[in-house]
């Protein structure tokens, strides 16, 4: 069984500018999650998606960031403009359902100079 | 809001010790709880599980008991590895409706030959 893809696995941008990653779930798994990851300290939810809705983005700063899963499936998430403070790694997990077991893609490591 | 507290790192341990990772929860409701690991370079994988109280996870010689009465879940290890040297996050998933998991900081474990 194929498992959560991410891409870019890593992107180094300069600040105000924006960026965009990518995720393609496990097949069958209606759940998806963004996860923002800084170093040193455990992964905090951003944004979950059951289908193609959205059932959490309360920790999600909208004024930059976005994120869309068209169809139910596929999943992208902006930052529009980066900030320093943005450095980290992205994980996306999906999940059969909610309440059931999360699996993690590798992350995309985000820079921000 | 529902949270997670883990025993600070990095631990370092000889091959063949006896591991204890602590983890303690604050939760409404009866939250499933979980142990993910991070080896180097990878992404978020699950150790093991726990859906109800008293309930034990086991996987790899890795174990933890969910303890309602204290509110932990503790994971031990009788015999260490060079192998296991890794991050180790303990995990709940929110039982108040949207199921989202929260992370606890991450625990570094060094295990020397």
């Amino acid at each position: 069984e194929a498992g959560v893809a991410q891409s870019p696995r890593y992107k180094i941008i300069e600040k105000r500018q924006s960026v965009a990653f990518w995720c393609n779930p496990i097949s069958g798994h209606a759940t998806l999650y963004w996860y923002q990851q800084i170093l040193g300290q455990g992964p905090k939810l951003l944004i979950q998606f059951q289908n193609n809705g959205v059932v959490d983005d309360s920790q999600l700063p909208k004024d930059r960031f976005s994120a869309e899963r068209l169809k139910g499936v596929d999943s992208t998430l902006k930052i529009q403009p980066a900030k320093l403070e943005d450095s980290a790694v992205y994980l996306c997990a999906s999940s059969l359902e909610m309440n059931t077991e999360a699996f993690f893609g590798q992350g995309t490591r985000l820079t921000v100079v | 809001g529902d949270s997670v507290t883990q025993m600070e790192g990095p631990v370092t341990l000889s091959e063949e010790a006896f591991l204890t990772i602590n983890c303690t929860y604050t939760a409404t409701g009866y939250p499933s709880l979980f142990w993910y690991v991070q080896y180097p370079g990878e992404g978020l994988q699950l150790l093991l599980k726990a859906t109800k109280a008293d309930d034990k996870g086991s996987n790899k010689g890795f174990e933890a008991t969910y303890r309602k009465e204290t509110t932990s879940f503790h994971l031990e290890k009788g015999s260490v590895q060079v192998s296991d040297s890794a991050v180790y996050f303990c995990a709940l998933s929110d039982a108040s409706g949207t199921y989202k998991y929260i992370f606890g900081t991450g625990t570094r474990l060094k295990v020397l030959a």
